[in-house]
């Protein structure tokens, strides 16, 4: 079955440092892979995707790059600001999975100024 | 992009009372409806798919008699939790893939329901 492993948190840095969240997956189809944050006390909004290897997501300074050969899409932004504060999923969904989508656990990420 | 409202934002309620959440998908028909169940600090629990004129498709270890599933119309999904007792406490958020099964369109999420039992 389809698996998505996200690196724990939580995650604290200073504003304007660099941010990695690790992600990998395995999958039994071609999955597209996702980014989604969740604000406190909201529901989760979607950060960027990529729907193809090699394929580059990026949105508000946020990238991650589709590797099919590390089953990789590791989340990266250049400089963190305070406002970037919140829970990071990444998640994959595929043709044989009826619509449903595979979701990590999630990392907290908290940027201090 | 599609937008979901979900509806209460926050409830809090008796134990034994029943409390209904509503979903609705407000750019387009949505075929498919997804329930999720989220504790603190952790990750989202898929709990069923909710199928417009169908019924729902539970995950295991959900029970279908407690979270009641109606998706009568093509923009709105509810979620009744039966007879709430206290570890039915819980964020619950509603999701609508905007592509139906098309795997490369993401889920767009409704901004949870805070229930709290007491």
């Amino acid at each position: 079955g389809n698996s998505v492993t996200q690196m724990e948190g939580p995650v604290t840095l200073s504003e304007e440092a660099f941010l990695t969240i690790n992600c990998t997956y395995t999958a039994t189809g071609y999955p597209s892979l996702f980014w989604y944050v969740q604000y406190p006390g909201e529901g989760l909004q979607l950060l960027l995707k990529a729907t193809k290897a090699d394929d580059k997501g990026s949105n508000k300074g946020f990238e991650a790059t589709y590797r099919k050969e590390t089953t990789s899409f590791h989340l990266e932004k250049g400089s963190v600001q305070v406002s970037d504060s919140a829970v990071y999923f990444c998640a994959l969904s595929d043709n044989t999975n009826a619509g449903k989508s595979t979701f990590g656990d999630g990392t907290t990420l908290t940027v201090k100024p | 992009g599609a937008v979901v409202s979900q509806h209460p934002s926050w409830v809090i309620c008796k134990s034994g009372t029943s409390v209904k959440i509503e979903c609705r998908s407000l750019d387009f028909q949505a075929t498919t409806m997804f329930w999720y169940r989220q504790f603190p600090k952790q990750s989202l629990m898929l709990m069923a798919t909710s199928n417009e004129g169908s019924k729902a498709t539970y995950e295991q270890g959900v029970e279908k008699d407690k979270f009641l599933i109606n998706h009568a119309s093509l923009t709105l999904s509810t979620l009744t939790v039966t007879s709430a007792h206290p570890e039915d406490s819980s964020f619950y958020i509603c999701s609508v893939n905007q592509g139906a099964l098309d795997s490369n369109q993401p889920q767009h999420f409704g901004d949870g329901t805070r229930l709290s039992i007491l």
